[in-house]
């Protein structure tokens, strides 16, 4: 079962608010990806975060790599429609190598009022 | 192609019937993973191939579940007799290089599997 613990599972909100969703682990993780994940298609990249403190944007989106590398974070401004799906955070371990794949959190879904 | 391609999109299958589905991987990629997707849930690694060698397979559920990848590029995963458990959508990913840091994985539309 999934080790990331993902939250709010869901939420909506409405459009032009701002969206905030966190990863939490009990383990440490030396990267963190966020994906989002629309129905009907596999998972895309949004952001990938490789060093601990680490911010990064990528349009309205903003992620952050914690400082203890057991959490991330990431943030939606000004949120439009198309934002609708569900965005999966992703984190992989140390030493990496073929014995580490990534491990999703569960997800959370995002629904906006139009 | 331009993606990963997968087929089918969606199998139906009675239980205990065998099913194998089809990955096809961005052309020139090295590396190709499997994951299971339950309902309402996150991707879960299956398998990681380099190349033609399967060189992870500790995600697979049980002894039915076998993937190979025998020229290095197609995938298939078989699932010899399915069970209702094994309903999921199967998702495969590919990347240019060898699983390394700073990959970027590029998933298929994956296929929906559910056992009657």
């Amino acid at each position: 079962g999934q080790q990331l613990n993902q939250s709010p599972q869901s939420m909506f909100i409405q459009e032009g608010e701002d969206v905030s969703m966190n990863c939490t682990s009990s383990s440490i993780f030396n990267t963190w990806l966020w994906y989002k994940q629309d129905p009907g298609e596999g998972p895309v990249l949004l952001i990938a975060l490789y060093k601990a403190g680490e911010l990064t944007s990528n349009g309205r989106l903003t992620a952050q790599f914690g400082i203890t590398r057991k959490d991330s974070f990431l943030n939606i401004s000004a949120s439009i429609p198309s934002d609708v799906g569900i965005y999966f955070c992703a984190g992989q371990r140390l030493p990496n190598n073929a014995g580490n794949m990534l491990t999703f959190g569960g997800g959370t879904r995002l629904m906006v009022k139009p | 192609g331009a993606g990963v391609s997968q087929s089918p999109r969606y199998k139906v299958a009675k239980r205990g019937q065998d099913v194998a589905l089809r990955c096809d991987p961005i052309s020139g990629h090295v590396s190709l993973f499997w994951y299971q997707q339950a309902l309402g849930q996150g991707p879960e690694f299956l398998t990681y191939f380099q190349n033609e060698a399967q060189l992870d397979k500790s995600g697979l559920p049980s002894d039915r579940f076998f993937a190979e990848r025998p020229e290095g590029s197609v995938s298939t995963l078989k699932i010899q007799r399915t069970q209702q458990e094994d309903s999921a959508v199967y998702l495969c990913a590919s990347s240019l290089g060898a699983w390394l840091n700073n990959e970027k994985l590029f998933f298929g539309s994956g296929t929906q599997l559910s056992v009657l």
